[in-house]
């Protein structure tokens, strides 16, 4: 079974400052796709970014960006230039593939952007 | 085009009573997703659908837990004989398959109360 652990459950940040959450996973699977989901207090899950596990190259979308490392089993979201918006709770999500496609969470990280 | 919508956003029954949850995933996706949120804890799968069929059931945490979904839209979660432990945020999300690696587009949840 797969696990994925966020060891950070709270985090603080003043905006326009640069942030990195924590994820590793632990897998037995040599292809799968990581995620990272906001969760804003609408409950409302946003995707922010994903990644394929055999591309080596880190995504990157806008201000946020991830260093996985896959020998390491580790896959974390760099936050760039903070702003308050990102405000939110944010999980790490691992998918594998087995007929169709489920997502393994991590507990979460609540991120705290402050003026 | 619209998103994944989910209703009722909020729920308070007492104890023993049945409550039907509902989610119309985003239109044309195939694949949709029934997910548990307890407080402190990630996000919990319960069942996934593909088109009316439900293959993977085994997150259903007891046969008081059910759901079907009809003419490959909607879907409905039905938990009878509520219990306080069941109190949790119910999230429903799709994808347009259920391929390795799509996407799951989430809904705002619906928040069970059980008093």
């Amino acid at each position: 079974a797969q696990t994925v652990t966020q060891s950070q459950p709270e985090m603080s940040v003043q905006e326009a400052e640069t942030v990195t959450l924590s994820c590793t996973y632990d897998t037995s699977e040599n292809n799968y796709y990581l995620f990272w989901y906001k969760q804003p207090p609408s409950r409302q899950m946003i995707l922010v970014i994903r990644q394929e596990a055999y591309k080596q190259q880190n995504a990157t979308e806008n201000r946020f960006s991830v260093n996985f490392q896959k020998a390491a089993k580790s896959f974390s979201l760099k936050i760039s230039d903070s702003q308050l918006g990102d405000t939110a709770m944010y999980f790490c999500a691992f998918m594998k593939y087995s007929g169709y496609s489920t997502l393994t969470f991590g507990k979460g990280t609540m991120l705290l952007v402050s003026p | 085009g619209a998103g994944v919508s989910q209703s009722p956003s909020n729920k308070v029954t007492e104890k023993g009573k049945d409550v039907e949850l509902r989610c119309d995933p985003i239109s044309g996706h195939t694949a949709l997703y029934w997910y548990r949120q307890s407080l402190g804890q990630g996000l919990e799968f319960l069942i996934y659908f593909q088109g009316n069929s439900a293959p993977d059931k085994s997150g259903l945490p007891s046969d008081r837990f059910s759901a079907e979904r009809t003419g490959g839209s909607v879907s409905t979660l039905t938990i009878q004989r509520t219990q306080q432990e069941d109190s949790a945020v119910y999230l429903c999300a799709s994808s347009l398959e259920a391929r390795f690696g799509d996407t799951q587009y989430f809904g705002p949840g619906t928040r069970l109360t059980v008093l």
